[in-house]
């Protein structure tokens, strides 16, 4: 069965201290992968797409990574802003379906 | 802001009542998805129309309905509902279909069955 598993679920971190987020597919083609920021009660925000192995992209603190079977959300030098939960989500390569799978996301937490 | 609106905020009803959800896309947008998503559950891809049509089904009970009118604005109809149907539900639209396009995300409908 496809699917898309984040870790850690959840990540506590000092302010300053850069980690990283993984997110690990098994789908039967890579459509596009896809990272976003939800505040509680809120609606995802989207950060990233990413559509072949060895792509990069950044925003600010944040830089993700791709490689066949998974994805990185590296943060770096994190401020208590960018606490938050990070969803990354995956479309498969089929001819009409545009299904998203959503992994269950890493609840980010940065102390101050 | 993402510029998709949804409403209402919030709903609250009871078990056996029939409920719906709107929609309003970004501007341009031709595609739009809907979304549940429950604490156990993660976030749960409902159906997809693009430009009026079904595009996509994904774990919908026969229950919950959907249709995107001309005007590209979305509904979604969930009947006979029950405790368990208590959850966010997300509406998000993208500017086609097809080709990894992004979805940019509505704020919700928090639906609460008592």
């Amino acid at each position: 069965e496809d699917q898309v598993t984040q870790s850690p679920e959840a990540l506590r971190l000092q302010e300053g201290e850069s980690s990283s987020l993984n997110c690990s597919y098994t789908v039967s083609g890579l459509r596009g992968l896809f990272w976003y920021r939800q505040d509680p009660g809120k609606g995802p925000e989207f950060l990233f797409t990413l559509y072949s192995a060895g792509e990069e992209k950044e925003k600010e603190r944040l830089k993700a990574t791709l490689t066949k079977k998974e994805s990185f959300l590296h943060i770096t030098a994190p401020k208590p802003e960018d606490s938050a939960t990070y969803l990354c989500a995956v479309q498969e390569q089929r001819n009409r379906d545009d299904k998203i799978i959503f992994g269950k996301g890493t609840r980010l937490h940065i102390l101050p | 802001d993402s510029g998709v609106t949804q409403t209402p905020k919030h709903l609250i009803t009871a078990t056996g009542q029939r409920v719906t959800l709107r929609c309003s896309p970004r501007s341009g947008d031709l595609s739009v998805y809907w979304y549940q998503q429950s604490l156990d559950q993660g976030l749960q891809f409902l159906i997809q129309y693009y430009n009026g049509e079904e595009r996509a089904k994904g774990n919908i009970l026969e229950r919950f309905s959907a249709q995107q009118f001309p005007d590209l604005h979305s509904e979604l109809n969930l009947s006979s509902l029950e405790l368990g149907d208590s959850a966010l539900y997300f509406c998000a639209s993208s500017v086609a279909a097809g080709q990894g396009y992004e979805q940019y995300f509505g704020p919700g409908t928090r639906l609460t069955v008592t």
